[in-house]
């Protein structure tokens, strides 16, 4: 079984503070990992992505996440946060096996940026 | 380029009317996946295919069927409308099976009364 939990539904920064998003995963096997952000009224898209081939991992607009296996964590990160990052982001996880061809979300964090 | 299209953009139901979801995707991909959004509970599989012709459930698929028209078509009904199925129905595609990325629609948002 696979499944995601996203810590805290709504994370507020200013603008050029650092931006922390918490996602802890369950998986019986190795996992594959993302993360999606989705803006208002908009279908998701995808900032970044967890192979196995380099624990921390670089994606689009300065985002990065990092997999920890021993916290079972994949937690996104930004270091100056802009107003255009508003938005909703959700973690994913696709474990392979029988949920081969099964994406699980997390419940989703909106991030708020104040000027 | 178009991507993945999902129409209708907006419907309003009473309950126990029927409808039916459109998708389409132009990019060759194999894949493809319904997905219901509702405030904090992120999205939930409904039904995908990973090829023309497959189906399979996901993780709420009660009251709803799908149909693998062809490898770019790929539609939801409901039979008979629900207000619980109240939500935004998004539509994905992929080139493989959920271990690549997936390009979503633009969402159809969906009242049922």
């Amino acid at each position: 079984a696979q499944s995601v939990t996203q810590l805290g539904s709504h994370v507020s920064v200013s603008e050029g503070a650092l931006v922390l998003l918490r996602c802890n995963y369950s998986s019986s096997v190795p996992p594959y990992l993302f993360w999606y952000v989705q803006y208002p009224n908009q279908g998701l898209q995808l900032l970044l992505k967890y192979t196995s081939a380099a624990t921390l991992v670089k994606g689009i607009n300065g985002f990065e996440a990092e997999f920890k296996k021993s916290e079972t964590s994949f937690h996104l990160t930004k270091p100056s946060a802009h107003m255009s990052d508003a938005a909703e982001y959700f973690c994913a996880v696709n474990a392979g096996g029988t949920s081969y061809g099964k994406l699980t979300f997390g419940q989703g964090t909106i991030l708020t940026v104040h000027p | 380029n178009a991507g993945v299209t999902q129409t209708p953009k907006f419907q309003v139901l009473k309950t126990g009317q029927s409808m039916t979801l459109q998708c389409a995707q132009d990019m060759n991909h194999n894949s493809m996946y319904w997905y219901r959004q509702d405030p904090g509970m992120g999205l939930r599989l409904i039904y995908y295919s990973a090829s023309e012709g497959t189906t399979e459930k996901g993780e709420v698929p009660n009251g709803y069927n799908v149909s693998r028209l062809n490898k770019r078509e790929f539609s939801l009904r409901l039979e008979s409308a629900a207000p619980s199925q109240t939500s935004v129905y998004f539509c994905a595609s992929s080139v493989g099976q959920g271990r690549e990325k997936l390009f979503f629609g633009s969402g159809t948002q969906l009242s049922v009364l």
